[in-house]
């Protein structure tokens, strides 16, 4: 089993749809998890941590289901400049960070 | 302002050379990483640093080497031992602690001529 695992999509959606994004991971005892953005042939950048309550920025909210290993990330009004790859990351270990990333999911915006 | 420099951006390399991929962050973190990324895969990660003077395989290490002599400094080494270098290679540092998130350098593009 893939250690975090995403549907590589692309998702086509048009300006203004809400999109949603899950990721599953392998290891229950995971510690932390994130959700960073990569533009094509560019470098990742952070998104967003996920916390166990969920957490919101704006347009984006991030979920953690711990229970099902499990994390989602919900897109609202999409924009055109949401179009790029998005990466579920997670440290599976404590004390410092290492992380696996997840392939990513493509985002295509169109007008 | 605070960040990841990687240089050179675009890097070529000649059968049985080895090359050198430089990478400096000046956020005063402890750790640092280089990651390797071919097209259509995720980030797989080639070494590590926790601290000055200390680095760990990741992994996919062989074929390449570090070392981390600065805190600032965490330079990587792609042998000629590395049959198949051409990838893009990303450098992350963060802080300590396992929520810490890592922050990247724009990357080298790496390709054999």
């Amino acid at each position: 089993r893939k250690e975090v695992e995403q549907d590589p999509g692309p998702f086509n959606v048009p300006e203004g749809a809400t999109v949603a994004f899950n990721c599953t991971y392998s290891n229950s005892a995971s510690q932390s998890f994130f959700w960073y953005r990569q533009d094509c042939r560019k470098e990742p950048k952070l998104l967003m941590s996920v916390y166990s309550s969920g957490n919101e920025d704006g347009r984006f909210t991030a979920q953690l289901n711990r229970a099902s290993q499990y994390i989602s990330l919900l897109i609202r009004d999409s924009k055109l400049s949401d179009s790029a790859t998005y990466l579920c990351v997670v440290n599976p270990y404590s004390g410092y960070s290492t992380l696996t990333f997840g392939k990513g999911t493509m985002l295509l915006v169109s007008p | 302002d605070g960040g990841i420099t990687q240089s050179p951006k675009y890097l070529f390399r000649k059968e049985g050379q080895n090359v050198t991929l430089s990478c400096e962050q000046n956020l005063n973190h402890d750790a640092m990483y280089w990651y390797r990324q071919d097209p259509g895969q995720g980030l797989r990660l080639i070494y590590y640093s926790q601290i000055v003077n200390d680095f760990q395989k990741g992994d996919i290490a062989e074929g390449y080497s570090v070392s981390r002599e600065k805190k600032e400094s965490f330079p990587l080494t792609v042998t000629s031992a590395q049959k198949n270098p051409t990838a893009f290679y990303l450098c992350a540092s963060a802080y300590p602690g396992s929520n810490q998130p890592q922050h990247f350098g724009d990357g080298t593009r790496l390709s054999i001529l």
